[in-house]
């Protein structure tokens, strides 16, 4: 069993509909991380959070909108989504402290993902 | 990009064999990690190998690593028709706080 739950587990939306998935961890983790994975593809990084700042944005577009509320928890808004944004979306986290000048250096705990289709 | 890269991309093999799947990686790094995902579910940690490591054991797996070639090895012994799955090498770059994945070997296991 994951500690680390998602929802929903499946999503269908269409392009004008805002939509959020969500991301819970009670590990007291302090670095949390979005990914994106299509099918037959390893996971590629969205965002990484460390102690509720971003930290990490590797150049998503805007539509993708991360949160982090407080420690245990981190969202991801939808909004205008296209097709080619239907994926499997994962959420970790993990031990590390992620300073300027610090490596990641623990292993990342995920999510069962929730599985987005956008029609 | 993509940090690691695997081979093979897929492996059949029969349950009871032994199965190898290797990473190969392009800049210096903290630790190399192995995980395992089942069909459309998460990652699951199976074991993490420091840069100053060359071989360490948990269970059925063993994982190698040679920093001066920018590679390592995961093998399974005796697998098991659960072992089917895919399997990503991670890497951990020194200097970096990104965990970037390689491609993933597709593993299946006829029982």
């Amino acid at each position: 069993d994951t500690e680390v739950t998602q929802t929903p587990k499946h999503l269908v939306m269409g392009m004008t509909n805002k939509k959020s998935l969500k991301c819970e961890q009670h590990m007291g983790h302090r670095a949390m991380y979005w990914y994106k994975q299509k099918a037959k593809k390893p996971p590629e990084l969205m965002f990484v959070y460390s102690y509720e700042k971003l930290s990490i944005n590797e150049s998503v577009p805007s539509r993708f909108s991360p949160e982090c509320p407080n420690s245990s928890l981190l969202n991801l808004h939808l909004h205008a989504l296209q097709p080619e944004d239907s994926a499997l979306y994962l959420c970790a986290s993990s031990q590390s402290r992620l300073v300027a000048g610090a490596s990641n250096t623990g292993e990342l705990f995920f999510g069962e993902g929730s599985r987005l289709t956008v029609l | 990009s993509q940090q690691g890269e695997e081979d093979p991309q897929a492996l059949s093999i029969q349950e009871g064999e032994n199965a190898t799947m290797n990473c190969s990686y392009k800049t210096s790094i903290n630790n190399l990690q192995w995980y395992r995902q089942n069909s459309g579910r998460g990652l699951v940690h199976l074991i993490l190998i420091r840069s100053n490591e060359r071989e360490k054991h948990s269970g059925r797996l063993r994982v190698t690593l040679d920093t001066s070639k920018k590679s390592s090895s995961l093998l399974i012994t005796a697998s098991r028709a659960a072992d089917t799955a895919s399997y990503f090498c991670a890497t951990a770059p020194i200097g970096g706080f990104k965990t970037i994945f390689g491609a993933g070997t597709r593993l299946f296991v006829k029982a």
